[in-house]
């Protein structure tokens, strides 16, 4: 079956603009998170949706990055006036129910010139 | 909170030799252990986990894995690596019973050599 799929696998912006990233999960996959992972690191956790809402937020480095996840099943992951140091890979996982795996898509590059 | 340390960045092995990835892990309750594996220019893959029961987890393409609650360890191990196993292989842990945010380790770069 299909996997978690994201667009775009790659997207290039000024420093300041606007960017949303959006993800795909597995259907019927209840649960979804974001992860950010910067070059030579791993995944850094950064939210997570249960339903349709977040159940932990506490990854987010700052009020520029917001996430929904309207109807439970895609989610958008929105940053505000970019900064270099957003540049990385942004994944998005799914998993169906508690203690089950959580599925990676293949990943949104962000680069912020 | 919990922490995962891989104690090493890249590992280089010769072909058909055996392995060992190194993870230690700090928690204050019980986790869950996983590994992934992310080869080159594909998304992240579970090898294996463990969640309960027995501390020797088998998982896909011949790895295995140890829980060792006392030294707070869960190496991974490949009796002979081939040419294919080359990827990025990390380490992470998430609290027991609350299977939420999975908090990953730095990775180790397995390299093969022929």
């Amino acid at each position: 079956g299909a996997g978690v799929s994201q667009t775009p696998s790659n997207k290039v912006t000024e420093k300041g603009k606007y960017v949303e990233l959006r993800c795909d999960p597995i259907s019927g996959h209840t649960a979804l998170y974001w992860y950010r992972q910067s070059l030579g690191q791993g995944p850094e956790f950064l939210i997570y949706f249960q339903g349709t809402g977040a159940a932990d937020d506490s990854g987010l480095p700052n009020d520029r990055f917001f996430a929904v996840r309207p109807e439970g099943s895609v989610s958008t992951l929105k940053i505000q006036r970019t900064e270099r140091g957003d540049s990385a890979v942004y994944l998005c996982a799914s998993r169906r129910g508690s203690g089950d795996t959580q599925y990676f898509g293949p990943g949104t590059r962000l680069t912020v010139l | 909170a919990q922490s995962v340390t891989q104690l090493d960045s890249q590992v280089p092995v010769f072909e058909e030799a055996p392995v060992e990835l190194r993870c230690n892990y700090s928690s204050s309750v019980s986790v869950y252990l996983f590994w992934y594996v992310q080869y080159p220019n594909q998304g992240l893959q579970l090898l294996l986990k463990y969640l309960s029961g027995s501390t020797l987890v088998k998982g896909i393409n011949g790895f295995e894995a140890e829980f060792n609650k006392s030294q707070t360890s869960f190496h991974l191990r490949k009796p002979s690596v081939h040419i294919s196993d080359t990827a990025e292989y990390f380490c992470a842990v998430s609290e027991g019973n609350r299977d939420d945010k999975i908090i990953f380790g730095k990775g180790t770069r397995l390299h093969i050599l022929p």
